[in-house]
């Protein structure tokens, strides 16, 4: 059964740095990786989407990469800034038949950046 | 604007006494899904759909039951809520057949069951 951590479960840094949130998965044979964005109290948005054939998206200060045969990817943030404070999921869809609108996510990276 | 819509987005209940939490997209996406979160637990799926008239269970679905007559709606229905249903639930949709298009989720409802 397909398994998603994410470490750290939390981070706090300052304004300005870089940072990775990384995602491991222990069933590779995947159809998709997404990571998401969740505020308090609110939905889920769509980051990235990593398609299983693609290495790597980019969007803004957002660049996710994707390993697929060793079950990792991570999430790197440029010049953070207190805007990005939320929390990060990481979701994989499954390549099983009729399971790619399935989603198995992470517990998720709870991020601070303080001004 | 492209839409996953829910209600109502909080509710106080008591146990026993049913309930239906909506949901709708606009996006003519054959696949929805509910899924509830908890802390600690993360976001687990409840029930899945993947056109009008099919659903199935997913990692969690006891005490649940849906229904899928029209492609954008995905009720979740709570016969005979209990404490343990109090959670954050969401609902999204996707077309599967796409690979490249993400999930859209609706933003939450807040279920309180006492």
């Amino acid at each position: 059964k397909q398994e998603v951590t994410q470490i750290p479960a939390a981070l706090s840094v300052p304004e300005g740095e870089n940072l990775v949130l990384n995602c491991s998965f222990t069933d590779s044979a995947i159809y998709n990786l997404q990571w998401f964005r969740q505020d308090p109290g609110k939905g889920l948005t769509s980051l990235l989407l990593i398609q299983s054939s693609q290495r790597e998206q980019t969007s803004g200060r957002l660049n996710a990469s994707l390993d697929k045969s060793s079950g990792r990817s991570t999430l790197y943030i440029a010049a953070s800034q207190p805007g990005d404070s939320a929390t990060y999921l990481c979701a994989v869809s499954m390549n099983y038949g009729g399971s790619q609108g399935n989603l198995i996510f992470g517990k998720g990276t709870k991020l601070s950046v303080k001004p | 604007e492209a839409q996953v819509t829910q209600n109502p987005r909080y509710l106080i209940t008591v146990t026993g006494k049913k309930l239906t939490v909506t949901c709708s997209q606009n996006m003519n996406h054959e696949y929805m899904s509910w899924y509830r979160q908890d802390p600690g637990l993360g976001l687990r799926q409840i029930y899945y759909s993947m056109n009008v008239e099919v659903t199935d269970k997913g990692d969690v679905p006891e005490g649940y039951k849906v229904s899928r007559k029209e492609k954008r709606n995905f009720p979740l229905i709570l016969e005979s809520p209990s404490p343990n249903q109090t959670s954050l639930y969401f609902c999204a949709s996707s077309s599967p057949g796409q690979p490249n298009q993400p999930q859209h989720f609706g933003d939450g409802t807040r279920l309180s069951i006492l």
